[in-house]
């Protein structure tokens, strides 16, 4: 299947600090790319959708000016979390799909990003 | 709207046992339907997923997945489960009828395999 990688794959930082992760889809270009949030033993929170050269949309609930998501590229994407709080401290995962027209297609998912704010 | 029941927490099965993981699903339009598998502290890894065609899906590592259109189900099946089949397993699902494309997750079943 395809790979899609996520950087780091751990950080700790300080609050009011900015933290940005990157996920790449290796071996594909990634027309539409996902991030999700999981708390612990919970499901998947999807936060947003990226489709590549346009603005990502946002679910309900989660502040785009908070959580700025960037894909420039077809095989980039990146989560900045700004002015990081104890309360955003999850782990967050990023999903890749190749084509935004085919709903058929599969997702695939990067190893995720524990961030720890202390 | 859509969603996804995964109506067991946890499910528990002696090695060398078959195992079931249950999904229910509820979409509008065309059910696209897919499970993955998570191992701790790790993304989901693709299991198997149902557009069309034969109920029957099967997908890696042995697993199988029966799409029942009458009981809206898409259980996960294997005939003899390993200790290293272990993890978390996530139902989802998304209409195929519309390129929106966001799948709808279920809360997760927790598969403990004991030796």
């Amino acid at each position: 299947g395809a790979v899609v990688s996520q950087h780091p794959s751990r950080v700790i930082c300080k609050s009011g600090t900015s933290v940005k992760i990157e996920c790449r889809s290796l071996d594909f270009q990634a027309t539409t790319m996902f991030w999700y949030r999981q708390f612990p033993k919970q499901s998947l929170m999807l936060m947003a959708t990226s489709n590549e050269g346009s603005k990502a949309t946002y679910e309900q609930g989660v502040e785009k000016d908070k959580f700025l998501i960037n894909h420039a590229s077809l095989t980039l994407s990146t989560l900045t979390v700004t002015s990081a709080h104890p309360e955003d401290s999850s782990f967050y995962i990023c999903s890749a799909r190749e084509h935004k027209s085919n709903p058929g297609e599969t997702q695939y998912f990067g190893p995720g990003t524990r961030l720890l704010v202390l | 709207a859509q969603s996804v029941a995964q109506p067991e927490d946890q499910v528990n099965v002696a090695e060398g046992n078959p195992l079931t993981v249950k999904c229910t699903y509820s979409v509008s339009g065309n059910p696209y339907l897919f499970w993955y598998v998570q191992y701790p502290n790790r993304g989901l890894q693709f299991l198997l997923k149902y557009i069309t065609g034969d109920n029957l899906v099967k997908g890696s590592y042995g697993f199988e997945a029966e799409f029942n259109k009458s009981q809206t189900s898409f259980h996960l099946k294997k005939p003899s489960a390993l200790v290293s089949d272990s993890a978390l397993y996530f139902c989802a699902v998304r209409d195929g009828s519309t390129n929106a494309g966001k799948s709808t997750f279920g809360d997760g079943t927790t598969l403990t395999v004991k030796p």
